[in-house]
């Protein structure tokens, strides 16, 4: 039973330039949530897709956006690159039938802004 | 922002057991106290969650102070697979994001 995946590993990108980072969630999982992870700080939610909807969001600008396909997978767009947008971007699934929804883990996307 | 103060790093001899602290003074009756570890160049993985009683997994222990007010994740015998960052978060049984601090750096010594 594959996990959750995520591409690509890495990537580097300049200033003001536009990045897609996208996740497949475990099997049997139909919502995705990305987070933000700077160097030496825990993640920071980004949003949550839910039914191809945002549901959730937390405190990022207008910059993020998101989606969510038929087959659960998802994509995170950020554009206008920061420098302070460098980080450990991480994607997460759960299954909205479980009642703590319990969140799993893909091993992320390092993003560097030069 | 994170409801849970955590020591910022704590070392642990191998195969002796490890008691990782977690405040949570203003816990709700309804969050339920999780815990998360992140190994070294991965993404954060579950470890344990409890509400009011003491939980056991193949992982770890989760024991609850009676006010809820602290809790202690223990690891019985801390292997060197053990090194990771350690997070104790309180979450709310609804669809709610998991909001992490900075964790507990956990180093685990031959």
């Amino acid at each position: 039973d594959a996990g959750v995946t995520q591409s690509p590993t890495h990537l580097i990108k300049t200033r003001g330039q536009q990045v897609t980072l996208r996740c497949s969630p475990k099997s049997g999982h139909d919502t995705v949530s990305w987070y933000q992870q700077a160097l030496g700080q825990g993640p920071q939610f980004i949003f949550q897709y839910y039914e191809e909807e945002e549901r959730q969001r937390g405190n990022f600008p207008d910059r993020f956006s998101g989606h969510q396909f038929p087959n659960y997978s998802s994509e995170l767009n950020v554009n206008a690159l920061l420098l302070g947008d460098s980080a450990l971007y991480l994607c997460a699934s759960s299954f909205s039938g479980s009642i703590l929804r319990e969140q799993y883990f893909g091993p992320g996307t390092r993003l560097t802004v030069t | 922002d994170a409801k849970t103060t955590q020591p910022n790093s704590m070392e642990s001899n191998e195969e002796e057991p490890v008691h990782l602290p977690c405040n949570h003074s203003t816990i709700s009756g309804t969050d339920y106290i999780h815990w998360y570890r992140q190994l070294p160049s991965q993404g954060p993985e579950y470890v344990i969650h409890g509400l009011t009683s003491n939980v056991n997994n193949r992982m770890a222990s989760l024991a609850i102070a009676e006010d809820r007010k602290s809790s202690t994740l223990i690891l019985h015998r801390a292997t060197l697979r053990d090194a990771a960052v350690y997070y104790c978060i309180l979450r709310d049984p609804g669809n709610t994001p998991l909001v992490f601090g900075k964790g507990t750096r956990l180093s685990v010594i031959a």
